[in-house]
């Protein structure tokens, strides 16, 4: 059965501190996503990868990085938390180039509480 | 720039009855393929239906069918015979090249 596989559930950070949120694919999927949910915002895309130490900025990138040492994660980086970050992260992957909808996965969702 | 809209923040529709939820995109990318997903009060993503930029036909599976009109940019969901189950948050999303965009979502609440 495939999967995405988000490290934490539901997390719980104080301000300013670093946080890692870590997104698995046992896939070999070369695009990897993160987004972040809020209400009335739908999904907004943070950052993509499409290969290994690969990354392009996606609509906010503010305030986060990403790493992608291995082709089976994909790390976000919150280097200094902040409360307007509290939210839920989705992590996502895909197959390279043309896809249909149903190749693409998503992980369940991880509930960032920044306090 | 790519950009994609839901202008429904929220719809109702009566158990039974068919609905349509609207979706507008825009990008410059003359390949593209345009997705719908569902997402219930549990979180997870649940792919709905895909159209391709190129196809020619209108995408259908099972009681969901996409409205794509390229020359409007518009492709809108239509859920028919709608069921309490599909009560739920809708996104429409767009692929140009690799990069996957939502919009910002529609509610639907099935009254019974």
């Amino acid at each position: 059965d495939v999967k995405v596989t988000q490290s934490s559930r539901y997390l719980v950070k104080r301000t300013g501190e670093k946080v890692f949120l870590e997104c698995v694919q046992d896939m070999d999927h070369e695009n990897m996503f993160w987004y972040r949910q809020d209400p009335g915002l739908g999904l907004r895309l943070i950052y993509f990868s499409y290969d290994v130490k690969m990354k392009e900025k996606g609509d906010i990138p503010e305030g986060y990085s990403v790493s992608r040492e291995k082709k089976e994660r994909f790390s976000l980086i919150l280097e200094s938390a902040s409360t307007n970050q509290t939210s839920m992260y989705l992590c996502a992957s895909s197959l390279e180039g043309r896809i249909s909808g149903n190749t693409i996965y998503f992980g369940e969702g991880s509930w960032l509480t920044v306090v | 720039a790519q950009k994609i809209t839901q202008t429904q923040p929220g719809m109702f529709v009566q158990e039974k009855e068919a609905v349509t939820l609207d979706c507008t995109y825009d990008t410059s990318d003359p390949s593209y393929g345009l997705f719908w997903y569902k997402q219930p009060s549990s979180g997870e993503m649940i792919f709905l239906i895909y159209q391709g930029s190129y196809d020619q036909q209108n995408a259908t599976e099972g009681r969901y069918s996409l409205n794509f009109q390229k020359a409007r940019k518009s492709a809108n969901l239509v859920i028919s015979a709608s069921q309490l189950g599909d009560s739920a948050m809708y996104f429409c999303a767009l692929q140009p090249r690799g990069k996957l965009i939502f919009g910002q979502g529609t509610t639907l609440q099935v009254k019974p």
